[in-house]
């Protein structure tokens, strides 16, 4: 079955170190999202890609970078993390079918910067 | 102002009940409209787009006032599965475009 997967699902790391969080999809989707979920935000999207090579930047994109180098890869990086960048980051993807794309969501990966 | 506003509750209602949600959305341009639920420490699933003339989906009924930007999601006969958080979900673009979420409404379905 066509699944989206994130990793690693937690992770504890040092203020001023690079993090990567990986996100893949085997649906063969064009569009890929990330997202980082904060109490009383909601989601707010950080980095999206409409295909490869296409990289885009969200409503809270500073200290974060995204690539695609292909279709079922978007990986976020922290490129020196900071503590306000604890959260519950969220990939997602969609197919270009049109007015109503679902997205589908990762399981979720769970940062805590000390 | 957030883009998508919504009461965060959260609603205590007991089995059986019928429950509305209401979410307001400043941005005039949003094309798609959804609601996505999220179960505790969980990630967000569709429950169901949200069309102009209103739609159902077994007990879920959701609707759409674009005069007053406004979108709401009924549910009735409230089961304990129902329990979790609703997000209401706006798209400035057809399609493509990232989605704008809610802080979303919490529900407590209970015996």
């Amino acid at each position: 079955d066509a699944e989206i997967t994130q990793s690693p699902r937690h992770k504890i790391t040092e203020t001023g170190r690079q993090v990567t969080l990986a996100c893949h999809q085997t649906w063969n989707h064009n569009n890929m999202f990330w997202y980082r979920q904060d109490l009383g935000h909601g989601l707010r999207l950080i980095h999206y890609s409409y295909g490869v090579q296409d990289t885009n930047k969200g409503e809270v994109s500073d200290g974060y970078s995204v690539s695609r180098s292909n279709t079922e890869d978007l990986p976020l990086t922290l490129e020196s993390a900071a503590s306000s960048q604890t959260s519950v980051y969220f990939c997602a993807s969609s197919e270009d079918r049109g007015r109503t794309d679902t997205q589908y969501f990762g399981p979720g990966t769970r940062l805590t910067v000390l | 102002r957030k883009e998508v506003e919504q009461d965060p509750g959260p609603f205590n209602v007991p089995e059986g009940a019928t429950v509305a949600f209401n979410c307001t959305y400043s941005n005039s341009a949003s094309q798609s409209f959804f609601w996505y639920r999220q179960d505790c420490r969980k990630e967000p699933k569709l429950l169901m787009s949200v069309y102009s003339s209103g739609n159902e989906d077994g007990r879920f009924t959701a609707q759409l006032n674009r005069a007053s930007q406004y979108i709401s999601l009924l549910i009735r006969d409230s089961k304990l599965s129902d329990s979790a958080t609703y997000l209401c979900v706006v798209s400035s673009d057809t399609g493509r475009r990232a989605l704008t979420f809610g802080s979303g409404t919490r529900l407590q379905v209970q015996p």
